[in-house]
């Protein structure tokens, strides 16, 4: 186990509502990242957090948002849901600001689907 | 965005033949990662190797990183059925502020 707890686990939601999805990362762990795996397809990079404040972003639309507090745990909000958003979330963290040069410790995830 | 690309997409052995997967990237890295993950569930990192380095031992893993062919390989020796999973690399992309992941290896392992 990696100590990054994710919930909920599953949920499901229609087109148009809005979700948060929450990340606990590791103790320690300063930094969090969101991914979104589409069934089939490698984990997709949304963004990351550093110390409450966002310093990297994927190639998502606006309607993804996120926050860091102080403790370090995330969310991750999603406004008018698509159906191509339904896929499995993924919170990883780790205790650098730059996470590319390091391990990433992930939680198992909430997996979203979209009516 | 630089990222890398597994190769093969999908993999089937028999318990205790070995398991090689590829990945290759397309600019200059510090280090690559490889990961598992089993079905629906969450990444675990299994090891990462430094640009620095060529080859790479964890347990019944090796890695190789070929820096001048944009290359590395994961091979899993004596394979059991616990294996079968979906195996992932992954490079910082430029500037190193996230991890991206290839679309992975699925690897099956027959009992």
């Amino acid at each position: 186990e990696t100590g990054v707890t994710q919930s909920p686990t599953h949920l499901i939601k229609t087109r148009g509502q809005q979700v948060t999805l929450r990340c606990s990362s590791q103790s320690g762990h300063n930094t969090v990242s969101w991914y979104q795996q589409a069934l089939g397809q490698g984990p997709q990079f949304i963004f990351q957090y550093y110390r409450e404040e966002e310093n990297g972003r994927g190639n998502f639309p606006p309607r993804f948002s996120g926050l860091q507090f102080p403790n370090y745990s995330s969310e991750l909000n999603v406004n008018a849901l698509e159906l191509d958003d339904s896929a499995l979330y993924l919170c990883a963290s780790s205790s650098t600001s730059r996470i590319g040069t390091g391990e990433l410790f992930f939680g198992e995830g909430s997996r979203l689907t979209v009516l | 965005s630089q990222q890398g690309e597994e190769d093969p997409q999908a993999l089937s052995i028999q318990e205790g033949e070995n398991a090689t997967m590829n990945c290759s990237y397309k600019t200059s890295i510090n280090n690559l990662q490889w990961y598992r993950q089993n079905s629906g569930r969450g990444l675990v990192h299994l090891i990462l190797i430094r640009s620095n380095e060529r080859e790479k031992h964890s347990g019944r893993l090796r890695v190789t990183l070929d820096t001048s062919k944009k290359s590395s390989s994961l091979l899993i020796t004596a394979s059991r059925a616990a294996d079968t999973a979906s195996y992932f690399c992954a490079t910082p992309n430029t500037g190193g502020f996230k991890t991206i992941f290839g679309a992975g290896t699925r690897l099956f392992v027959k009992a």
